[in-house]
């Protein structure tokens, strides 16, 4: 079974320090995601990596960067966390390269981050 | 732009009856479809998906779905529904081309005794 971990369950952290989270697959999958989930709006796509150090764009990059050393390894970094980013972050992986759209994806079971 | 429309943010059911929740996309040709379902405190975990074919698709749990192509819908369904299918349940596109899903913002489902 593919197993997609976060580093994180529950994360405090104040306002203006920098924030790191963590998201590592087993499965040796091409792409990995990063999402966020709040209520009413569903799960919006903040980063994508298609491989090793590269990455694209989702829906809601501002406030975020991400990271990709390692083919199982996708960090969510929050440069100085504001409370709008308060919410529910999560890591996803899916096989390969190319057809993303035909992917399933698997998740992690997500970090519920609270900036205070 | 691709779209997905969850109609019911939340749907209350008994426990033994059927259950249906809707999904709506809007997307230029065929799509990829998805059904996922979240537990409380759980990440999401794939209940089916619908690539081409058959257009009646069954997943795990119980549960199905059917592609309608003239309706632009993949709505999903269970004949029975069990007090631990408590849970919110997302709809998702993933297009012919490109590299983006797309997720409903979900459907709460509460069950009752």
């Amino acid at each position: 079974d593919v197993k997609v971990t976060q580093s994180s369950r529950y994360l405090v952290k104040r306002t203006g320090e920098k924030v790191f989270l963590e998201c590592v697959q087993d499965m040796d999958h091409e792409n990995m995601f990063w999402y966020r989930q709040d209520p009413g709006l569903g799960l919006r796509l903040i980063y994508f990596s298609y491989d090793v150090k590269m990455k694209e764009k989702g829906d809601i990059p501002e406030g975020y960067s991400v990271s990709r050393e390692k083919k199982e390894r996708f960090s969510l970094i929050l440069e100085s966390a504001s409370t709008n980013q308060t919410s529910m972050y999560l890591c996803a992986s899916s096989l390969s390269a190319g057809g993303l759209g035909s992917d399933t994806q698997y998740f992690g079971p997500g970090t519920r981050l609270t900036v205070l | 732009a691709q779209s997905v429309t969850q109609p019911d943010i939340h749907i209350t059911v008994s426990e033994g009856a059927s259950l249906e929740l809707r999904c709506n996309y809007s997307y230029g040709a065929t799509p990829y479809l998805f059904w996922y379902v979240q537990s409380p405190g759980q990440g999401l975990q794939l209940l089916l998906k619908y690539f081409s074919g058959d257009t009646l698709v069954q997943g795990i749990k119980g549960f199905e779905a059917e592609f309608k192509r003239s309706q632009s819908s993949f709505n999903l369904r269970k004949p029975s529904v069990h007090w631990s299918d408590a849970a919110e349940y997302f709809c998702a596109v993933g297009p012919n081309t490109g590299n983006q899903f797309y997720f409903g913002t979900g459907t709460s489902l509460t069950v009752i005794p």
